[in-house]
């Protein structure tokens, strides 16, 4: 299963608040899971990514939980500001093939 | 920073046209890919490119899709006869290996009339 299931698929968190996005996988051959931010009209930008040997990153504002026997991750934005309004998809590669979640609409609002 | 590019930003052509969208690799990457977005929909992978030959296709990359890297800086996606179901945003993306991150350009919106 090549699948990538992406969760919820709209968010509108107040600023200062804790964006959480979530994404489940059934392929165990996947090895590493990026996420990716958006913008209209723009390419996906790689915000931060995660191997399978580390339950959780983070870099700034964003963290990435990973729980591998859920075959589960998430995105969790901290201190939610209005800039960070986009579409976020996380995906998963295996042999360098990334397949993508089918994308969160989040926005922050005042 | 070193950044993916690709041209046209739009390409408009008829149906049964060929087209050849155009992307400039990080200079040092290795490894190339073609991924398309239809409207408001999710990312799908199309091709990965290396060492001169593709890696891995996916079944969207029939017969009528092509790719090539015809000098040491350009990487191409040529279309042989465009459907109306090839309107899409189409993504190249650049990596230094196969484990690590993949890095996108800004995209051809391909219309298809």
């Amino acid at each position: 299963q090549q699948q990538v299931k992406q969760s919820p698929q709209s968010l509108i968190v107040q600023k200062g608040g804790i964006s959480i996005i979530n994404c489940a996988y059934e392929n165990t051959a996947f090895d590493y899971f990026p996420w990716y931010q958006q913008f209209p009209g723009k390419g996906p930008a790689l915000l931060i990514a995660i191997r399978p040997d580390v339950s959780e990153k983070k870099e700034g504002r964003f963290t990435i939980s990973f729980n591998k026997s859920a075959k589960q991750f998430s995105l969790h934005i901290m201190d939610s500001q209005p800039g960070d309004s986009a579409t976020y998809f996380c995906a998963a590669s295996f042999h360098s093939k990334l397949t993508f979640g089918t994308g969160t609409r989040l926005q922050v609002t005042l | 920073e070193p950044e993916v590019t690709q041209t046209p930003s739009h390409q408009v052509t008829q149906m049964g046209q060929e087209v050849i969208l155009r992307c400039v690799p990080i200079s040092n990457h290795l490894y190339f890919y073609w991924y398309r977005q239809i409207l408001g929909q999710k990312v799908e992978f199309l091709v990965s490119f290396y060492n001169n030959e593709i890696s891995e296709k996916s079944e969207i990359f029939d017969d009528q899709f092509s790719v090539e890297r015809p000098d040491g800086s350009n990487f191409t996606l040529k279309i042989r006869s465009t459907k109306l179901e090839d309107s899409a945003m189409y993504f190249c993306a650049s990596s230094a290996g196969t484990s690590y991150e993949q890095y996108f350009g800004p995209g051809t919106r391909l219309t298809v009339t």
